[in-house]
């Protein structure tokens, strides 16, 4: 278990309806990040969110929202899915604390969330 | 922006022989590099990390890995592998930055199958 807590582990919906992935960090991990991971595209980066605010913003498509609550957890929101949808979805959390002498953003990955859209 | 290639896909090795999985990055900047593995039907884990300091990084599992600016290369090497390494390994950079808030990118992967 590497804290990183992902719900639902599988989800199977419809094209054109709307889905919620959630994400619980590590305890004490203040950063969360999205990722999207398919066959043919690989791993791609969505979304960062630090302490509530949004960081950083790479693939994400404009059907698809996240935010971070005061309580550090996660929600990724998909709407009007298509089927190229389809794909493992990745949480990853890190400590990120303001003033670290090193910078490095070590990740440690949910489980993931498979949907499939039919 | 960072970029991270993976020459190749699929590493097919014998088991007990060695193995090097290939990654190059670019940047125009400094970077921090890592390799995360991920075993069938899980999440990713950390196999090492490069931050700064020596430019042979040990990992978990008997892993290593070389950092070569000159090349922009961080390759993954392990000397001996078991059947229990056959999985999906990625290569990921993300930007030096005193502050942690930069967005980490992976390369492609590389999957390794050990035969027995």
């Amino acid at each position: 278990d590497s804290g990183v807590t992902q719900t639902p582990k599988h989800l199977i919906t419809a094209t054109g309806q709307r889905v919620t992935l959630r994400c619980s960090p590590r305890s004490g991990d203040l950063s969360v990040y999205w990722y999207q991971q398919s066959l043919d595209q690989g791993l791609q980066f969505l979304i960062q969110y630090y302490n509530g605010e949004e960081r950083a913003k790479g693939n994400i498509l404009e059907r698809f929202s996240a935010q971070q609550f005061p309580d550090l957890h996660s929600e990724l929101n998909l709407s009007s899915l298509e089927l190229g949808d389809s794909a493992l979805y990745f949480c990853a959390s890190s400590v990120d604390r303001t003033g670290r002498p090193s910078g490095a953003n070590v990740l440690t990955f949910g489980a993931g969330s498979r949907l499939t859209v039919l | 922006a960072q970029s991270v290639t993976q020459l190749d896909s699929q590493v097919p090795v014998f088991e007990e022989a060695p193995v090097e999985l290939r990654c190059n990055y670019s940047s125009s900047v400094s970077v921090y590099l890592f390799w995360y593995v991920q075993y069938p039907n899980q999440g990713l884990q950390l196999l090492l990390k490069y931050l700064s300091g020596s430019t042979l990084v040990k990992g978990i599992n008997g892993f290593e890995a070389e950092f070569n600016k000159s090349q922009t290369s961080f390759h993954l090497r392990k000397p001996s592998v078991h059947i229990s390494d056959t999985a999906e390994y990625f290569c990921a950079v993300s930007r030096s930055m005193k502050t942690s808030y930069d967005k980490v990118i992976f390369g492609p992967g590389t999957s390794l199958s050990v035969i027995p």
